[in-house]
């Protein structure tokens, strides 16, 4: 089955803990991006990914890294978490940057 | 900076009503996307409208992007509680080949049987 999986689904962890969200997807996409959804600010880009070891910045890339080492995978990192950065994460892929995108099921993430 | 907006941010209709949505950009879009996220899950793709003036319909739903390609609407004719969720528009930001995409706040559709 076409998807993109995320990992851990739910997490409550402590400010400065560091921790990693991963994002996995199993359509051979090039394109790949990360999401916070906050609520009345709709989901805000945090970085992409056009292809393999091609990584940039979104609107809101603060606190935040990223590494596309293989195609199939885009893992976020937070080196230092913040109560600022409790929210619900979403990865996507798609084909290109044009084309639709597939989001995971999201992690909601709670910074302590 | 560029802005997509989204109104209304919320809308309450009884089932059988219409319902409209409305994504304006601050900048000529070379695209745009519109999303539908069902409450606790994630946002899943509709449709993607390119050309100025574009109409496309599925079903009871009809996507129109603007002339001017700033904007554009969702309409849906006699809602159904299967309508229920929030409703994303999206197009690149900046120059259209960056890679970043922006995202209307969404307007969510409340319906009521």
């Amino acid at each position: 089955e076409a998807q993109v999986t995320q990992n851990p689904r739910y997490l409550i962890t402590v400010t400065g803990k560091k921790l990693t969200v991963t994002c996995s997807q199993n359509m051979n996409h090039e394109y790949m991006s990360w999401y916070r959804q906050d609520p009345g600010l709709g989901l805000r880009q945090i970085y992409y990914s056009m292809n393999v070891e091609v990584t940039d910045k979104g609107d809101v890339p603060e606190g935040y890294k990223v590494s596309r080492k293989e195609k199939r995978n885009f893992p976020l990192i937070l080196e230092s978490p913040s109560p600022n950065q409790t929210s619900l994460y979403f990865c996507a892929s798609s084909l290109g940057f044009y084309n639709e995108q597939f989001f995971g099921p999201g992690t909601r993430l709670t910074v302590l | 900076g560029q802005q997509v907006m989204q109104i209304p941010q919320y809308q309450h209709v009884q089932e059988g009503e219409d319902f409209t949505t409305y994504c304006n950009s601050s900048t000529t879009l070379s695209n745009i996307q519109w999303y539908k996220q069902r409450p606790g899950g994630h946002p899943v793709f509709l449709i993607q409208l390119v050309k100025s003036g574009e109409v496309k319909k599925q079903k009871r739903l009809t996507f129109q992007f603007g002339e001017a390609k700033k904007n554009s609407s969702l309409h849906i004719t006699a809602t159904q509680t299967t309508d229920v969720g929030t409703y994303f528009c999206a197009g690149p930001r900046g120059s259209s080949n960056t890679g970043k995409l922006i995202f209307g706040q969404g307007t969510t559709l409340q319906v009521k049987p």
